[in-house]
């Protein structure tokens, strides 16, 4: 079964940092890798989606890269700002099923 | 605008009461999945369908049923088998696995259940 582990759980950085959030997983064999953001008390929104064949994919100040072979992913987030302060979670898209991890709470502090 | 919505947004169980948490869709999407969310644990599938009148059970399925009579709705049935009901819950689609590469998955607003 699939296992997908996201580290640090929680993050507080003063407004402007770049950061890095990271997500492993351990059956390489995915089609997909979807970043997503959780504000308090609501859905998911999807930030960004890696294909099985792809690197890396960019949307504004978001990076996200994938490196199936040693089951990583990153989310790089550059200029902080207050606004991006949420719970970030990766899943990913395995058989018939996506399998998420635990989530890193983030807050930027102004 | 096309999206999920889930409703209600709170939803309060009496002991021995089955509750019905509404899912509806409107992007055209062949799979749906309902999930449950609880504090410090990552998202758990309850059960996912990828075709009308077809559902699969999720590795948390006990306690809940599901139909799939329409291709815009996907109502979960908490029944009163489930003792542990109380979360958020959160219903997805997506256009479907075998084509979903490139395609994310969308949520809704989730419904939160509570125990009176």
């Amino acid at each position: 079964k699939q296992e997908v582990t996201q580290i640090p759980a929680a993050l507080s950085v003063p407004e402007g940092e770049n950061l890095v959030l990271n997500c492993s997983f351990t059956d390489s064999a995915i089609y997909n890798l979807q970043w997503f953001r959780q504000d308090p008390g609501k859905g998911l929104t999807s930030l960004l989606l890696i294909q099985s064949s792809q690197r890396e994919q960019t949307s504004g100040r978001l990076n996200a890269s994938l490196d199936k072979s040693s089951g990583r992913s990153t989310l790089y987030i550059a200029a902080s700002q207050p606004g991006d302060s949420a719970t970030y979670l990766c899943a990913v898209g395995t058989g018939n099923q996506f399998y998420f991890g635990t989530g890193t709470s983030l807050t930027v502090i102004p | 605008d096309g999206g999920i919505t889930q409703s209600p947004k709170y939803l309060f169980r009496k002991e021995g009461q089955n509750v019905t948490l509404s899912c509806e869709q409107n992007l055209n999407h062949d799979a749906m999945y309902w999930y449950r969310q609880d504090p410090g644990q990552g998202l758990r599938l309850i059960y996912y369908s990828q075709i009308v009148n077809d559902f699969q059970k999720g590795d948390i399925a006990e306690g809940y049923s599901v139909s799939r009579e329409k291709k815009e709705s996907f109502p979960l049935t908490v029944t009163s088998a489930q003792k542990n009901p109380t979360a958020f819950y959160l219903c997805a689609s997506s256009i479907d696995r075998t084509r979903a590469t490139n395609q994310p998955q969308h949520f809704g607003d989730g419904t939160r259940l509570s125990i009176l």
